[in-house]
């Protein structure tokens, strides 16, 4: 089954532009999306498909992809965003899910 | 609006069954298919499969197949993740999410269940 592969930790300044990245081989079949999970609180979708986001998601958040790797980017990063960020496609060989690991993103 | 209501948390002792449920409202729920995720404590989350609300045929990642059953109700628009000969490894928050797409390609978690911690210990 395939793997996505997140860096394990980021951080950005107040304000400031950061991307998360998601590298995998079923990217090239199938878009990211992207989840944010707050501490004791459940995972809520922030990004889905080539670039979509659900109602009530800041437009500072979007999504892109090239070849086997999909961004989240946040542009003006507030102190809320500090959460985990776990993105997840379907498998491009069998019917499938896979996750990344996650990345935990730190507000300064 | 959509929303997904899980039961509350368990506590159970190694060897025992728990079984979680997920109650759908605010869609027609054969409509979607229904994804579990378990999430261990301080850990990630991981896939453990999805079931057809349509056919009642359940998929199973690997690591989730033996113990793990996953089951409809569709008169009370309800999935369920039943775990058996529970052990301490399974402790965890166990999460049902609904399944959407927009397209061949773009497939994602749309609505998610608040979650379900069950706790394994002697």
């Amino acid at each position: 089954s395939s793997e996505l592969t997140q860096d394990p930790a980021v951080s950005v300044a107040l304000g400031q532009t950061v991307r998360i990245t998601c590298q995998g081989d079923s990217l090239r079949s199938y878009y990211a999306s992207w989840y944010q999970q707050r501490p004791g609180q459940a995972p809520v979708l922030v990004i889905s498909g080539k670039n979509n986001r659900p109602s009530g998601i800041p437009d500072r958040f979007s999504g892109s992809r090239s070849g086997n790797t999909a961004s989240l980017t946040i542009t003006g990063a507030q102190a809320e965003d500090e959460a985990d960020y776990y993105c997840n496609s379907r498998d491009s060989s069998v019917n499938h899910w896979v996750f990344g690991g996650g990345t935990k993103l730190t507000v300064l | 609006q959509v929303h997904l209501v899980q039961s509350g948390s368990e506590l159970k002792k190694p060897g025992a069954s728990v079984k979680v449920s997920c109650k759908a409202s605010g869609y027609t729920f054969t409509t979607y298919a229904m994804n579990w995720a378990r999430q261990a404590p301080g850990q990630g989350l991981e896939w453990m499969g999805w079931i057809n609300t349509n056919t009642g045929n359940p998929t199973y990642a690997q690591g989730f197949t033996g113990r793990f059953v996953f089951s409809l109700d569709t008169s009370v628009s309800t999935a369920y993740l039943q775990i058996n000969s529970l052990k301490a490894e399974d402790t965890a928050v166990y999460y049902c999410a609904r399944e959407a797409n927009s397209g061949y390609d773009q497939y994602y978690f749309d609505y998610w269940g608040q979650g379900t911690l069950v706790t394994v210990s002697s």
